[in-house]
């Protein structure tokens, strides 16, 4: 266990639903961040939070729209998403943004149908 | 950004054997690190060398940092069927953002 929990583990949604993502970190830490795994892909960086703001969007489309209400909780809302965003989404915490090390939770595996 | 890059994208072993894999990266860097990740699963940070740094052990593992060559290797010794996993370089850019880039990551697994 990392301290960071995912929930829910799977899902699968239809391109019409909307969803949501939750990350929750019993770290202490004040940084959060969303990642993207597709297969045969480099994990890609998809949003970073510094003490509940966002500091980094790494180019994604507005179907997913992320939210950090404290430093301990980020979701990520999705809705009208495509195939192709099927993925393990994964969230990570950091003591701070400058801390190089990083703790991942253990991720949502999406199917979009 | 640049990422690292690691080789071989797969590799199968016995267990008892030693696993090494490399990682190539293309820019300065101030730190590397070794992520695994056991399937469908998160990542699990095994270690982290900083530029200054040439070779650092934790337990089994071995990681070296050539910086004039721009390569890392981990070094798993007397592999076990639980080392079977992923796993990702991660690197820091010198004066760069401060979030690691990931690589595609080298599937180990080690047959029992």
């Amino acid at each position: 266990e990392t301290g960071v929990t995912q929930t829910p583990r799977h899902l699968v949604m239809g391109m019409t639903n909307k969803k949501s993502l939750k990350c929750e970190q019993h770290l202490g830490h004040n940084a959060m961040y969303w990642y993207k795994q597709s297969a045969k892909k480099p994990l890609e960086l998809m949003f970073v939070y510094n003490f509940k703001e966002q500091t980094e969007n790494n180019s994604v489309p507005s179907r997913f729209s992320p939210e950090c209400p404290n430093s301990s909780h980020l979701f990520l809302h999705l809705h009208t998403l495509q195939p192709e965003d099927s993925a393990l989404y994964l969230c990570a915490s950091s003591q701070e943004p400058r801390e190089e090390t990083q703790y991942f939770g253990p991720g949502t595996r999406l199917l979009v149908l | 950004s640049q990422q690292g890059e690691e080789d071989p994208q797969a590799l199968s072993i016995q267990e008892g054997e030693n696993a090494t894999m490399n990682c190539s990266y293309k820019t300065s860097i101030n730190n590397l690190q070794w992520y695994r990740q056991n399937s469908g699963r998160g990542l699990v940070h095994l270690i982290l060398i900083r530029s200054n740094e040439r070779e650092k052990h934790s337990g089994r593992l071995r990681v070296t940092l050539d910086t004039s060559k721009k390569s890392s290797s981990l070094l798993i010794t007397a592999s076990r069927a639980a080392d079977t996993a992923s796993y990702f370089c991660a690197t820091g850019e010198s004066g760069g953002s401060y979030i690691p880039t990931f690589g595609r990551g080298t599937s180990l697994i080690v047959h029992p």
